[in-house]
């Protein structure tokens, strides 16, 4: 299976500073997803990055691939208090079956 | 881009009542799907492996008497919690891969599940 593993597991900053979280994989992937999970709510897709995409912006957020060293990076800019949630990555490819990691859980102050 | 839902999400029953939870995949079609569950503050499990026309894959120590998968169609495919107890009350969460194109996986929003 595909794992997603998120890193640091949790990020405290204050509202307006960048918030910067990492993911690791383990094999060849097809795309990787981030996702956000706010307290006791569902998930909500937040970006998709294909294998042969090395950086891609939403708002926001932009997102980094980096497959040689199978890593990905979520940055959120000039954070707000309502960023505050858990933050997923997904990868998946082919038949793989995508699990997910323990995810950061991201605090902004206000 | 392609989105998959979930019915209901949010659902409240009673102690040995079963629970139906719908997964669709809106704009493709998913001969796979695959369901997870969560648990406070913890990451998502996988429980099963859903594969339309046929029986569904089980991880190890998920019951599959107790959670019963069907996926009868290209877009849909069901979990039904049956004679459902307080520890069973969790966040459901399914994924759908669109095995029409472009074989990336989509998750729905889950479906919180409290037995009383």
């Amino acid at each position: 299976s595909q794992q997603g593993e998120e890193d640091p597991q949790a990020l405290s900053i204050q509202e307006g500073e960048n918030a910067t979280m990492n993911c690791s994989y383990k094999t060849s992937i097809n795309n990787l997803q981030w996702y956000r999970q706010n307290s006791g709510r569902g998930l909500v897709h937040l970006i998709l990055i294909r294998s042969n995409e090395r950086e891609k912006h939403s708002g926001r957020l932009r997102v980094t691939l980096d497959t040689s060293k199978k890593s990905s990076s979520l940055l959120i800019t000039a954070s707000r208090a309502a960023d505050t949630a858990s933050y997923f990555c997904v990868a998946s490819g082919g038949s793989y079956i995508p699990t997910f990691g323990r995810g950061t859980s991201l605090i902004v102050h206000p | 881009g392609a989105v998959v839902s979930q019915h209901p999400s949010r659902v409240i029953c009673k102690s040995g009542t079963s629970v139906k939870i719908e997964c669709r995949s809106l704009d493709f079609q998913a001969t796979t799907m695959f369901w997870y569950r969560q648990f406070p503050k913890q990451s998502l499990m996988l429980m099963a492996t859903s594969n339309e026309g046929s029986k569904a894959t089980y991880e190890q120590g998920v019951e599959k008497d107790k959670f019963l998968i069907n996926h009868a169609s290209l877009t849909l495919s069901t979990l039904t919690v049956t004679s459902a107890h307080p520890e069973d009350s969790s966040f459901y969460i399914c994924s759908a891969r669109d095995t029409g194109g472009s074989y990336e996986q989509y998750f729905g929003p889950g479906t919180r599940l409290t037995v009383t």
